[in-house]
């Protein structure tokens, strides 16, 4: 099946300071999602991206689908910002396969 | 539009038990999925239901079991619980059929076998 790897696993910020995170995909996809869990361990949606760019608010993303990777972008980073996110991608085998995370811990 | 809900929040059961598991899927969605997370990993893919049958499934044993109903609800039956089953059950809802393969997650239940 595809594999996924996200990077860095842990990430340590100074509030207000910007990040990227990484996410790379074995094979061609039909869907990529981004999700921040909670601490009570629901999965929000970010953005849907199979390709191409989005922006909401102080979040980011970039999908290059040809070359297998997505990069989340967190700017001007505040303590709510803290959980793990999740890329979750879909090639068409009916389930989405998760990386491991990116655990996020932003310091006041 | 209502979102995907769970039920129960918890769970302690004991090892050997039986469990069921519920979600309501997202107004206006057609298909369930169930993934499990276990304690610091990535959710893992257990089954998918449409059309009130199993359109995919993962590596899990026979004992984990789902069904769908008309109403596009679902559950989740695990029977013989083990130690391992401790972990956190996530319902994804999602329309199959349309152009975006979105799947919407709800708060999930968390499965405590002792």
């Amino acid at each position: 099946g595809i594999q996924v790897e996200q990077s860095p696993p842990d990430l340590i910020l100074q509030e207000g300071a910007n990040s990227t995170l990484r996410c790379n995909f074995s094979d061609s996809v039909n869907n990529l999602q981004w999700f921040h869990q909670n601490p009570w361990g629901q999965l929000i949606n970010l953005f849907y991206i199979p390709s191409g760019t989005k922006q909401n608010g102080r979040l980011s993303a970039t999908t290059v689908a040809t070359e297998r990777y997505s990069l989340l972008y967190i700017s001007s980073s505040q303590t709510t910002d803290s959980g793990v996110y999740f890329c979750a991608v879909f090639s068409g085998d009916y389930k989405l396969s998760f990386g491991a995370g990116t655990t996020v811990t932003v310091r006041a | 539009e209502t979102g995907v809900t769970q039920s129960p929040t918890h769970l302690i059961k004991t090892r050997g038990q039986q469990v069921t598991l519920r979600c309501s899927s997202q107004s206006g969605h057609n298909t369930v999925s169930w993934y499990q997370q276990a304690l610091g990993q990535g959710p893992q893919f257990i089954f998918q239901y449409y059309r009130e049958e199993e359109n995919g499934r993962g590596n899990f044993p026979p004992r984990f079991s789902g069904l769908q109903f008309p109403n596009y609800s679902s559950e989740l039956n695990v029977n013989a619980l083990e130690l391992d089953d401790s972990a956190l059950y996530l319902c994804a809802s999602s329309r199959w059929g349309s152009t975006s393969y979105e799947q919407y997650f709800g708060p999930g239940t968390r499965l405590t076998v002792t």
